[in-house]
C-alpha cells in the first residue's frame, strides 16, 4: 500500500531561520512526487514535481530533494508570508492517476 | 487562462436540499478530479474523470454524483448530504502525460446543517 509521512506534522520559526521539512514515502513505480502549498481555507498551490533520486528543483526561498526513499523541503532564510501548510504526494506506477498524500506540515514564521 | 475555478466558493444546504458544485478550466487538461478536505486533514480523492469518462471512483456514497459535461466542465451534483458531508470540496485538473502535476481550484466550503 502506498504510503507518504510528513513531519514534522507543525514547526514553527523565526524570520530568517532556515530549516527543512521531511516527506517519506513507500511507493510502487514512483512516477512522480510533489509539493504543494496550502494557505487556510484555499486550495493547495503547485510548487514542484520531482521525477528521481538526486533531482532537485528551486523556487525563491525554497529547494526540494528527492532520494529513493524521501523528500525535502528546504526553506531558507523564511518570511512570515511562508506560512503555509506544505503537502506532500506521490503518484505511484501502473497508470494510476490519484495522488497520495501525507499530512501536511503546519509552517508557522514569526516576524 | 491558467487557473481553476470553482462555484460556489461557500454553500449552506440542509440534509433534504440539492445542490451542485461546478468547476471550470481552459487549460486543455483532460483529466479532471474532485476531492474532499476536512480541516487539518489531506485531501481524499473522490472522483477521477479521464477524457470526460469517470475512471474512479473511491467508493464515494452514491448521494455525491459527478458529471463531466465537456472537457472544461466538472459537477458535483449533492442530494440527502450529511452533517458529517461538510468539508472543503477541490476541484483539479491536470494535463496529458505521464507524472503530470494536477492544478487545484480554491475550493467550495460547504456546510451541511
Amino acid at each position: 500500500e502506498d504510503q507518504v509521512t510528513q513531519s514534522p506534522e507543525a514547526l514553527r520559526l523565526q524570520e530568517g531561520e532556515s530549516s527543512s521539512l521531511n516527506c517519506s514515502y513507500t511507493v510502487s513505480g514512483l512516477r512522480g512526487l510533489f509539493w504543494y502549498r496550502q494557505d487556510p481555507g484555499k486550495g493547495p498551490e503547485f510548487l514542484f514535481t520531482l521525477y528521481s533520486a538526486g533531482e532537485e528543483k528551486e523556487k525563491e526561498r525554497l529547494k526540494a530533494t528527492l532520494t529513493k526513499k524521501e523528500s525535502f523541503l528546504h526553506i531558507t532564510a523564511p518570511k512570515p508570508e511562508d506560512s503555509a501548510t506544505y503537502l506532500c504526494a506521490v503518484r505511484p506506477g501502473a497508470g494510476r492517476r490519484a495522488l497520495t498524500f501525507g499530512s501536511g506540515t503546519r509552517l508557522q514564521v514569526q516576524p | 487562462d491558467t487557473e481553476v475555478t470553482q462555484t460556489p466558493k461557500h454553500l449552506v444546504m440542509g440534509m433534504t436540499n440539492k445542490k451542485s458544485l461546478k468547476c471550470e478550466q481552459h487549460m486543455g487538461h483532460r483529466a479532471m478530479y474532485w476531492y474532499k478536505q476536512k480541516a487539518k486533514k489531506p485531501p481524499e480523492l473522490m472522483f477521477v474523470y479521464s477524457y470526460e469518462k469517470l475512471s474512479i471512483n473511491e467508493s464515494v456514497p452514491s448521494r455525491f454524483s459527478p458529471e463531466c459535461p465537456n472537457s472544461s466542465l466538472l459537477n458535483l451534483h449533492l442530494h440527502a448530504l450529511q452533517p458529517e458531508d461538510s468539508a472543503l470540496y477541490l476541484c483539479a485538473s491536470s494535463p496529458p502525460g505521464a507524472a503530470n502535476e494536477q492544478y487545484f481550484g480554491p475550493g467550495t466550503r460547504l456546510t451541511v446543517t
